[in-house]
């Protein structure tokens, strides 16, 4: 089976440019999590999804990022207008999300790595 | 919020050397899940422990929950160098209705 899927791997953009996150949750999966990692803030979550609903963005540090999950086995991340502070790594993970969402296994991407020059 | 906390951040050790990793909580964790992240990799899952007291072993690799399910360690027999990178542990979140990561332990080996 396929893992989780992003893309792209890499961007690099110039501040002020909108950057779109790409995410394929695992099939069957209902939970979908967005996170952002840096060497200084470590894993942090943004946002969460079930069954393509938004539960919890309180991780979502501005009015700037946004995101969505139109249906089952697409998210994206959109940061509109990107800021150097964005570089980051940003993984999206997905879990089955069929019970108790604080004991589910989380499948993480390989990520994004982001640059903002 | 957080509610896992680990120590330490980092830690370097000679090939064949052991090698801890704990996570504590101030609260009862109903689970505790462990994940590797290898340099420029993702997190990815190891084991997930939810018995009092539990203790499980993957090859070298030991897991276990305290009695009174507020911390975990993860213990790591003769490090090699494949053994290099970042350690999380995840538990629930304060309101115990989504999973939470620690801040990890990032391990380096040297040969």
């Amino acid at each position: 089976d396929a893992g989780v899927i992003q893309s792209p791997r890499h961007e690099v953009t110039e501040m002020g440019q909108e950057v779109t996150l790409r995410c394929k949750p695992i099939s069957g999966h209902n939970s979908l999590f967005w996170y952002r990692q840096t060497m200084m803030r470590g894993l942090e979550l943004l946002i969460y999804f079930n069954n393509n609903v938004p539960i919890d963005d309180s991780g979502m540090p501005e009015d700037r990022f946004s995101a969505k999950m139109p249906n089952a086995s697409f998210s994206t991340l959109k940061i509109q207008p990107s800021e150097p502070r964005d570089s980051a790594v940003y993984f999206c993970a997905s879990s089955l999300g069929a019970g108790d969402p604080s004991t589910d296994t989380q499948y993480f991407g390989p990520g994004t790595r982001l640059t903002v020059l | 919020g957080q509610q896992v906390m680990q120590i330490p951040q980092y830690q370097h050790v000679q090939e064949g050397e052991d090698f801890t990793t704990y996570c504590n909580s101030s609260t009862t964790l109903s689970n505790i899940q462990w994940y590797k992240q290898r340099p420029g990799g993702h997190p990815v899952f190891l084991i997930q422990l939810v018995k009092s007291g539990e203790v499980k072993k993957q090859k070298r690799l030991t897991f276990q929950l305290g009695k009174e399910k507020k911390n975990s360690s993860l213990h790591i027999t003769a490090t090699q160098t494949t053994d290099v990178g970042t350690y999380f542990c995840a538990g629930p979140n304060n309101a115990g209705n989504m999973l939470t990561f620690g801040g990890g332990t990032r391990l380096m080996v040297k040969p």
